[in-house]
Parts: C-alpha cells; structure tokens; sequence
C-alpha cells in the first residue's frame, strides 16, 4: 500500500541551489497537488495538475515549478533556494470523484 | 476573512474524555466535509468525509455537518492518548474539473493518560 510516496524526507539546501522533489501516485488518481505547510498558516496549495499534461498555480506558487511527467508523478522544483521556501512539503492526489484527497508523508526543507 | 477558521488550540483532556473539535467555513458552495489527522512529522491522514448535512459515525468518531450554520464538527468518544496529534478540517468544492480544497489550520489535541 504505497499510495503517494515523495522523496527527499529530508534535504538542506543553501541559498541559491536547485532542487526537485518528486512525487508518485499508484492510486490512478487524476490530480495531484503540492502544499507547503508552516506553523499557525496551515496547508497552502502551491501548485496543482487537475489531469495529466496540465498544471495550475495555487495561493503560493512563487519561487517553484512543477512538471506533470505521466499521470503517476509530479514533480516540485525550487530553482533558486530562498530561507522562505525552508517548509514542509506534501504532496497529494485525488480521484475523478475528488471528495477525498491523500497525502505523501512529507519532505523536510531547510534552506540556509 | 479565511474562508475556513478552526481554533488552533492547544486542546488538552484526560483520557476517557469526550472531544469536540470544530471549523467555520463562509463558502456556502463546499460540497465534501473532511478531517485529517496528523502526527508529528507525519502526512495528514484522512479520517472521516461527508459531503451532506447530518452525523456520520465511524467507530469512536463522529463527524457532523450543520450547512445551514456553515459549522462542522468532529466527536472523539473515550478519547486515547493514541487520539494525541493535529485535527485538520478540510472542505472542497469542484472547480473547473478538479477538487479545490480548503484547509482549516490545525487543532492540536493532547489527551493525558
């Protein structure tokens, strides 16, 4: 039962490098989502991909990118690292229905 | 004013007590009602979804909808130490061909052996 499964767990950036994180579904979902999640501001959507081949900002899209490579993954790229981009990180999907969503267990993000 | 409000706590009980834990919401167009449960370094874990006005139970929780107050609440029964960690309301609406999903902030719940 893996679900959704990103990876890192856990990375360190310093300010100015590029990362990506990366996400898989095994669940046939059609969307999928990335949030952040910071202390007393909840889950915000960063970016999401209603289907295969398409993607959407959310609230706070500013400073990522994203790729929908198959209906399976999807990916999160910081370009230029900023200390305000230092989150937790989930990734999420959700079925045609839609009612429910799930999420990856998390990616810890400390930029220095 | 956030679409979703929910009391940030911290909630602390003893064991054996009954939980309330409870969201606003001012968007009358949700149509699914859901709560997570997430443990410390841990995803959000869905518990419980309705998408109707009225009480859906599931062993010792119960959630409940009130849409014409735009009020949902989640009951914890014989609450367990197990049951500490951070309730999540969450609320989605179809937008456009995919499920747009609002989240409250967070209740922390501390049940004390």
């Amino acid at each position: 039962n893996a679900g959704v499964t990103q990876t890192p767990k856990f990375q360190v950036l310093k300010t100015g490098q590029s990362m990506t994180l990366q996400c898989a579904q095994d669940m046939n979902h059609n969307s999928m989502y990335w949030y952040r999640q910071d202390p007393g501001m909840g889950l915000r959507l960063i970016y999401y991909s209603a289907s295969e081949g398409t993607t959407d900002k959310g609230e706070v899209p500013n400073g990522y990118n994203v790729s929908r490579l198959n209906k399976r993954e999807f990916s999160l790229r910081l370009e230029s690292a900023a200390p305000s981009q230092t989150s937790v990180y989930f990734c999420a999907s959700a079925g045609l229905t839609g009612n429910t969503i799930y999420f990856g267990e998390g990616s810890w993000l400390t930029v220095v | 004013q956030k679409e979703v409000e929910q009391d940030p706590g911290p909630l602390s009980v003893p064991e054996g007590a009954i939980v309330s834990l409870n969201c606003t919401y001012s968007n009358s167009a949700f149509q699914y009602f859901m709560w997570y449960r997430q443990y410390s370094r841990k995803g959000p874990e869905l518990l419980m979804y309705t998408y109707s006005s009225g009480n859906k139970e599931d062993g010792r929780f119960t959630a409940q909808v009130d849409k014409s107050s735009k009020y949902i609440s989640l009951f914890i029964r014989d609450s367990q130490p197990s049951d500490s960690a951070t309730y999540l309301c969450a609320m989605s609406l179809n937008s456009g061909g995919y499920q747009k999903v609002t989240f409250g902030t967070g209740t922390k719940l501390q049940v004390i052996p």
